[in-house]
């Protein structure tokens, strides 16, 4: 059975980090993209960005409303995928969710997710 | 404001069938194949329903299909029933010319099943 669980989330003053962290297990990591995707509350879904396989180098892409604050990486060997977010923001509160991507060089299906954590930003 | 269009809220009765649309443009859906859709019920993770247009998940039932008209992308759920009273987002690979890909969602559109 495929599970993705992150792990990481809570509340963080503004201009601070968090370290976001996906454990992935019930099928081969590598052989997958893992993306992330954040809502806001009472808004809709928002792609963050993925981090391709090992086919493609385990390259990221990230959407240009993060780009230069988060990171997207991942540890094969734990199979693990993580979210570095750095200089937070208010308008980063939001429920964050981790979700696996295919084995594409742009990852457009998120056929599985987790079951999403929490960042609130706020003093 | 979201990339892609969705309204906000669509119903129907029991039995009956109903289309959610997804307005783009030809940098996104008009202009590629890939656009999925999502099923979110209250509290829960999204769930994956529909991708690249029209194909579906194993284990997802076949009263969801997809389709795609230009820069339309059409969510039609037949026999309607009360479990699928949800939030059904809409996703599209975007890319246009000068600036970088990416994944665009729509707003979001709540179904009631009245």
């Amino acid at each position: 059975e495929v599970q993705l669980v992150e792990s990481g989330g809570g509340l963080v003053q503004p201009g601070r980090s968090l370290r976001l962290s996906c454990s992935a297990s019930g099928f081969t990591f590598g052989d997958h993209a893992m993306s992330w995707v954040r809502q806001a509350p009472g808004k809709g879904l928002e792609w963050l960005g993925f981090i391709r396989n090992r086919d493609y180098r385990g390259t990221p892409e990230y959407a240009a409303s993060v780009k230069g604050r988060f990171s997207i990486l991942r540890d094969e060997s734990k199979s693990v995928a993580y979210l570095q977010m750095d200089s937070l923001k208010s308008d980063d509160t939001a429920v964050y969710y981790c979700t696996r991507g295919d084995n594409t060089s742009w990852s457009t299906i998120f056929d599985y997710w987790g079951q999403g954590i929490v960042v609130t930003v706020s003093s | 404001q979201s990339a892609l269009t969705q309204p906000a809220s669509v119903s129907g009765s029991p039995g009956q069938s109903i289309t959610i649309s997804c307005t783009g443009t030809r940098s996104d859906i008009g202009g590629y194949s890939y656009v999925s859709w999502y099923q979110q019920h209250p509290g829960k993770a999204p769930k994956l329903i529909i991708h690249d247009v029209r194909n579906r998940p194993s284990g997802v039932s076949n009263r969801f299909s997809g389709s795609k008209s230009g820069n339309t992308a059409s969510l039609t759920i037949s026999g309607l029933q009360a479990e699928d009273e949800a939030h059904y987002h809409c996703a599209s690979y975007s890319y246009a010319t000068g600036s970088s890909p990416s994944v665009v969602f729509g707003g979001g559109t709540k179904l009631t099943v009245l």
